[in-house]
């Protein structure tokens, strides 16, 4: 079982430029969630989904934008990429809530 | 406003020293406490769940135990192997549903 995939692992963008990560999950979980992981900061979440179709906003939202257009899949968007959006990027999954998430390895971003 | 704090922030130790991790918090009603290990370059691993004072888990090298104020991992004998990032969680019901609250981790190194 592969568990929670992302891609891409890493990525260099530029300032303004676009870009979607993508993660899949092979458990059936129905909770999906977007972290980031900055030095210093600890893991922060971004946005999380309780089910196909929904999302809603974290603790960091601001220029992000997500889809849960299928149970397995969650996509994380930049619309114009920020240098203060470097960082890595986790997604992981879970059966509910106070449920440990599983975690994918991450994706390593790079906003020049 | 809950929190939750690890110390110390890095841990040096020869192999076959033990030693003990703390993650202390203050939150309104524990619903449980997470223990993860997060290797260079990889998403966090789930490694113990404690629910209440009192609960003691273990797995191998590694012994979690839970009061009502702190978390404790012990580490006895480590081996290099066990050269990780440790991280404790709780979920945060009171915000985000399903948000897990991480401390900013414990870096352990394991020397031979």
């Amino acid at each position: 079982n592969a568990g929670v995939t992302q891609t891409p692992k890493f990525r260099v963008l530029k300032t303004g430029q676009s870009m979607t990560l993508l993660c899949a999950q092979d458990m059936n979980h129905e909770y999906m969630y977007w972290y980031r992981q900055d030095p210093g900061m600890g893991l922060r979440l971004i946005h999380y989904s309780v089910g196909e179709g929904t999302t809603a906003k974290g603790e960091v939202p601001d220029g992000y934008n997500v889809s849960r257009l299928k149970k397995q899949n969650f996509l994380l968007g930049l619309e114009s990429a920020a240098p203060s959006q470097t960082s890595v990027y986790f997604c992981a999954s879970s059966f509910g809530t106070g449920v440990p998430p599983h975690f994918g390895d991450g994706t390593r971003l790079s906003i020049l | 406003e809950d929190q939750v704090t690890q110390s110390p922030e890095a841990l040096r130790l020869q192999e076959g020293e033990s030693s003990s991790l703390n993650c202390s918090y203050t939150v309104s009603g524990l619903r449980g406490l997470f223990w993860y290990r997060q290797d260079p370059g990889k998403g966090p691993e789930f490694l113990f769940t404690l629910y209440s004072a009192g609960e003691e888990k273990e797995k191998e090298r590694l012994k979690a135990t839970l009061t009502k104020k702190e978390s404790f991992l012990h580490i006895t004998a480590p081996k290099p192997e066990d050269s990780a990032t440790y991280l404790c969680a709780f979920p945060n019901y009171g915000g985000s549903q399903g948000n897990l609250i991480f401390g900013k981790g414990t870096k352990l190194s394991v020397k031979p």
